[in-house]
């Protein structure tokens, strides 16, 4: 069954801490990796991963994926408070279907 | 540009009532995808839309539940016989590309059954 798990579930930092959020997965006919950010009700697109070991970077925020090893993280460095959001992973298959993770709860201290 | 917009954005209904939950998409998005969720989870799919045609609903949990996009644009969601079970948010994305894996979501509509 295509499934998706993110660690932690919830994290609480203190402005200007670098943080690690994980994303590991099982899906069947693997298309691609995405990551969101959800701070109220819409999720906003943060990255698409489709290669193993290319880094994707925007900003403080980056991202790279393990396509043996099946996981990705996104990292933010010098985080602030308006990176508290929940941050989505999710998978897409050929079929175009998208499975998402539960969400890691990042909480950004003053 | 507009983005996706959902309408409305909270409903409030009792138990055993019909309701339609609508979605607007990005104009010239083929693809647009239905999504419920609950408190403390991730968006769970339940039925995907290229043009007019369902290509996929196999995440509707029931057959309460049952989708439309006539026109190949505008979408609503309707739910027969709601059960309290059904309350969460309900998410409509629209991709221009499904292939891409890039979705666009709109902002949701909470629904809370009575």
């Amino acid at each position: 069954e295509d499934k998706v798990v993110q660690s932690p579930l919830s994290l609480v930092v203190h402005e200007g801490d670098t943080v690690t959020l994980n994303c590991s997965y099982e899906v069947t006919n693997f298309r691609s990796l995405l990551w969101y950010k959800q701070e109220k009700k819409a999720p906003t697109f943060l990255f698409m991963l489709t290669s193993s070991g290319i880094e994707k970077k925007s900003g403080r925020l980056s991202s790279i994926l393990d396509k043996k090893e099946l996981f990705s993280i996104l990292n933010i460095t010098a985080t602030q408070t308006g990176d508290s959001a929940i941050y989505l992973c999710a998978n897409t298959n050929t079929g175009n279907q998208f499975y998402f993770g539960t969400g890691t709860s990042l909480t950004v201290i003053p | 540009g507009a983005g996706v917009s959902q309408t409305p954005s909270n409903k409030v209904t009792e138990k055993g009532k019909y309701v339609e939950l609508r979605c607007d998409p990005i104009s010239g998005h083929t693809a647009l995808y239905w999504y419920r969720q609950s408190l403390g989870q991730g968006p769970e799919f339940l039925i995907y839309f290229q043009g007019t045609g369902a290509a996929d609903d196999s995440g509707l949990p029931n057959d309460r539940f049952f989708a439309v996009r006539p026109e190949g644009s505008v979408s609503t969601l309707k739910i027969q016989r709601t059960e309290r079970g059904d309350s969460a948010v309900y998410l409509c994305a629209s991709s221009f590309d499904p292939t891409s894996g890039v979705q666009y979501f709109g902002p949701g509509t909470r629904l809370t059954v009575l």
